[in-house]
């Protein structure tokens, strides 16, 4: 049962151009969500969290945005850059449980 | 700094073999976690650790057996693995959540390990 998706396993954008990357999940119990970045033989680095009271989220380059009654989230690059090629998992947790889901990852290439 | 150090990066032990994996942070958390991840999959949490003391444990074999000796330190020992056991061992750690406030997990690099 795969509680958290990413439905987009890979995704290629144009230097300068916005990045869009989805999230869909099925557990309505679940209240805070991060977006992880992973390069190959390194462990995923945090980007950036939203919780289920707020609906957007920013940082620099990086926002996220969630549509509770659509349960998906998305993670927005602007601009996207060369060093963004990486994969990128969404995860989510619920109130109280230590537990991480995490989705199943999106491959995104940069085209410089 | 949120770093998380995770030793060795690699190794390759055989079925009969006992070794163990490290991971250490000086952040101040209280809550640390292993994950098992395999090649094009996500991460799957193993093991979390809460104030030194084991708060989950996802029906993981006994072959892997978890020690958390002080709030900075965390092994993994390993024993009798089979090959399917091959794959990246991440380590996170994190403050413990409280109330509404959500804790974030930061991640090690890893232990890429291959069980012959």
């Amino acid at each position: 049962d795969q509680q958290v998706k990413q439905n987009s396993p890979s995704l290629s954008v144009q230097e300068g151009r916005i990045s869009i990357l989805n999230c869909d999940y099925t557990n309505s119990m679940f209240d805070y969500f991060l977006w992880y970045k992973k390069y190959p033989a390194e462990g995923p680095t945090f980007l950036i969290s939203i919780s289920s009271i707020k609906d957007k989220n920013e940082d620099g380059r990086f926002t996220v945005f969630l549509n509770k009654s659509a349960k998906h989230l998305s993670l927005h690059i602007v601009p996207s850059q060369p060093g963004d090629s990486a994969v990128y998992f969404c995860a989510a947790a619920n109130f109280g449980n230590e537990k991480l889901t995490f989705g199943t990852g999106t491959r995104l290439t940069i085209i410089p | 700094d949120t770093e998380v150090t995770q030793t060795p990066k690699h190794l390759v032990m055989g079925m009969t073999n006992k070794k163990s994996l490290k991971c250490e942070q000086h952040m101040g958390h209280r809550a640390m976690y292993w994950y098992k991840q395999k090649a094009k999959k996500p991460p799957e949490l193993m093991f979390v650790y809460s104030y030194e003391k084991l708060s989950i444990n996802e029906s993981v074999p006994s072959r892997f057996s978890p020690e958390c000796p002080n709030s900075s330190l965390l092994n993994l020992h390993l024993h009798a693995l089979q090959p399917e056991d091959s794959a990246l061992y991440l380590c996170a750690s994190s403050q413990v959540a409280e109330t509404r406030r959500r804790e974030t997990q930061y991640f090690g690099p890893g232990t890429r390990l291959l069980v012959l």
